[in-house]
């Protein structure tokens, strides 16, 4: 079936530093997501992106849709405490059907 | 406006006992959708529906059951609760399905039902 490898698997930074993350798959999507879920709450979305090469922001993250449609990005500048979470990636697979990578889960030192 | 309920937050059962989850939606969304996750797994589908009436399998339905009699309420079943169905279970609805450019295929999330079998 479809799978999303999300990697890292965790991080663990210092307050104020930039975070990178990324999402790659063996097959194409058309449709990118990127969801937060704090401790103890469901995920919630954070960015969606519809276009190869799209780069779009959401205060201090921004998101791309990898030109090949295979993988996304995701960064966070200038990191906070509450960004502490999981963030997981995810596209529409076959049918009426969200696929998710495992997340990557987030750690600041303040 | 609510968004997603789910009820209850936290349940420990035995095994072989059975038990609902609910869920309920008050943004009169067509798509309902019920996830499991485990540590380091992300989310599965088990189950999913695209109207009242309507529902089909997703990725891990074994185990469980659902019905959609309303357009609101998308209850989960277990019939016979296992070790393995110990997760965070998590209901979600949307107004279209996943796909394509339209905002309205946004999955808002309820809070989770944290079970765990014994």
């Amino acid at each position: 079936g479809q799978q999303l490898n999300q990697s890292p698997q965790s991080m663990f930074i210092q307050e104020g530093e930039d975070v990178s993350m990324n999402c790659t798959s063996s097959s194409i999507f058309n449709t990118w997501l990127w969801y937060k879920q704090d401790p103890g709450e469901g995920p919630v979305l954070l960015i969606a992106l519809y276009k190869a090469g799209e780069l779009t922001s959401n205060g201090r993250l921004t998101a791309q849709f990898g030109i090949t449609r295979k993988d996304s990005f995701l960064n966070i500048s200038a990191s906070i405490p509450s960004d502490v979470g999981i963030y997981f990636c995810a596209g529409p697979g076959y049918g009426n059907k969200l696929v998710f990578g495992a997340g990557t889960i987030l750690r600041v030192k303040s | 406006n609510a968004g997603v309920t789910q009820t209850p937050k936290f349940r420990i059962l035995k095994i072989g006992q059975s038990m609902t989850l609910q869920c309920t939606q008050d943004m009169n969304h067509n798509y309902m959708y019920w996830y499991r996750q485990d540590p380091g797994m992300g989310l599965k589908l088990i189950y999913y529906s695209v109207g009242a009436g309507i529902t089909d399998k997703g990725e891990v339905p074994n185990g469980y059951n659902v019905s959609r009699s309303t357009t609101e309420d998308f209850p989960l079943r277990l019939e016979l609760a296992a070790p393995s169905q110990t997760s965070v279970y998590f209901c979600a609805s949307s107004k279209s399905p996943p796909g394509g450019s339209l905002s309205t295929n946004t999955q808002y999330f309820g809070p989770g039902t944290r079970l765990t079998v014994l």
